[in-house]
């Protein structure tokens, strides 16, 4: 079964630019969450989806943030237009149960987005 | 607000030396509390979890964990280690009241180097 997979694995852009990153969730899993790891600080809940419903974006830092599901499968997650202080690492992960704290959260590798 | 303290950024052990790893949590009530694992490349990776019951738990690779509600600590245990246990561990939790509280907090991760 393959996990969940995040694309592209690194991103390098210009302040001003927009970035799309994308995640794929295991196949079946309802419910996707993104992540983000600024350098020397936590990993941070940014927002949940429950198929392609928005269940929960309160981590989400401002409205340049852009998460979608479009049918329930992938999520995008675009900058738009990126910070100097959006450079970090954005981990996806998804979970199959209804959205309880006891379902585990398969997480991806990780996009590393790099803004100059 | 909750958080989780690890209090080692970075380890240093030799191959077939013991480890521990500590975490910290401070919370209200007793929560549901994780360890993952990231190594270079991969994404993160459940160790193990607690919910209720035995203090003790065990998880993959021959980690354990022991949940001590008087000191709010979850430390991550393993007899021998292995130079492939070289990797950033990650302290989480989520509150235990159960129900949709879904959110990951995060410790800022210790990164483990095994020396041959």
């Amino acid at each position: 079964e393959a996990g969940v997979t995040q694309f592209p694995s690194h991103s390098v852009i210009e302040k001003g630019q927009t970035v799309t990153l994308r995640c794929d969730p295991i196949s079946g899993h309802d419910n996707l969450y993104w992540y983000r790891r600024v350098m020397g600080k936590e990993i941070k809940f940014l927002l949940h989806f429950v198929k392609e419903s928005k269940q929960d974006e309160s981590g989400m830092p401002n409205n340049r943030f852009l998460a979608e599901r479009t049918g329930g499968t992938y999520s995008t997650l675009k900058v738009q237009p990126a910070e100097l202080e959006d450079s970090g690492v954005y981990f996806c992960a998804s979970s199959y149960g209804t959205g309880l704290s006891t379902d585990t959260q398969y997480f991806g590798p990780g996009t590393r987005l790099t803004v100059l | 607000a909750q958080s989780v303290t690890q209090p080692d950024i970075h380890i240093t052990v030799s191959e077939g030396a013991s480890l521990e790893l500590r975490c910290n949590y401070s919370y209200g009530a007793t929560p549901y509390l994780f360890w993952y694992v990231q190594s270079p490349g991969q994404g993160l990776q459940l160790l193990l979890k607690y919910f209720s019951g035995d203090t003790l738990v065990q998880g993959i690779k021959g980690f354990e964990a022991e949940f001590k509600r008087s000191q709010s600590s979850f430390n991550l245990r393993k007899p021998s280690v292995h130079w492939s246990d070289a990797a950033e561990y990650f302290c989480a939790v989520v509150p235990g009241s159960g129900g949709s509280n879904y959110k990951l907090t995060f410790g800022k991760g210790t990164l483990l180097t095994v020396n041959p």
